[in-house]
């Protein structure tokens, strides 16, 4: 099974800092990678699929890119609705395993 | 609008069963690969299980193989989860959630949630 690590697993952080997030798949998984953001008693919300793409409605300050192994996420300045908890996600295999998270809260 | 709508949830006994529905409306369910994905108390997420559009593929987790099984009824519109031998490291709460493409294996990512539905396993 493919396992997937991130990190940091929690990071603090200012209004219009750049955020990055790293996740590293312990096989290679092409750019099957999907990045997801998560806040307190909500469901996940899709903000990248395929490594690099955004999906439909997520701001543009949101990016991905990686492939085979080793991925990124990057907020480009951020506000202060992007504290949540990201989690990436591999979809190469149909056991599409997730990263333990890494949670971004205020510095 | 595009929605999964989980039911089944609840307290039941170590080793007890329980059946997970999901209801989709407003989408061609038959079309898309479903998931199940649960998240502990606390916890991260954690997928549990895929079936394919045609339920020819299915997968599962390590954690639940040979205790839960996914099932869908395309006529119905409705994915299931059936547990069986519930442990108390299966309480949580239960997504289903729509692949938003799939291709030979490869999928795009998880891009419909339904709203949960809460497992707790407890004696």
């Amino acid at each position: 099974d493919i396992q997937m690590t991130q990190s940091p697993s929690s990071l603090s952080a200012s209004v219009g800092d750049r955020v990055t997030i790293t996740c590293r798949a312990s096989q290679s998984i092409s750019g099957y990678l999907n990045w997801y953001q998560q806040k307190p008693g909500k469901a996940p919300k899709l903000l990248i699929y395929t490594a690099s793409s955004l999906q439909s409605g997520v701001p543009s300050r949101f990016s991905g890119s990686g492939s085979g192994t080793d991925f990124t996420l990057t907020i480009s300045s951020l506000q202060p609705e992007d504290f949540a908890t990201y989690y990436c996600q591999q979809s190469y295999s149909t056991l599409h395993t997730f990263g333990p998270g890494t949670k971004v809260d205020i510095k | 609008e595009v929605q999964l709508v989980e039911s089944g949830g609840g307290l039941v006994q170590p080793g007890g069963s329980l059946r997970l529905s999901c209801a989709a409306s407003e989408f061609t369910f038959s079309s898309f690969s479903m998931n199940w994905v649960r998240q502990a108390p606390g916890k991260g997420l954690e997928w549990v299980s895929y079936i394919s559009s045609s339920s020819g593929t299915i997968s599962y987790a390590d954690s639940v193989k040979g205790r839960f099984t996914i099932s869908r009824d395309n006529a119905k519109d409705s994915l299931y989860l059936q547990m069986n031998s519930l442990r108390d490291e299966d309480t949580a709460v239960y997504y289903c959630a729509r692949d938003e493409y799939c291709s030979g294996g490869n999928c795009y990512g998880m891009d419909v949630w339904g709203q949960g539905t809460t497992v707790t396993v407890s004696s």
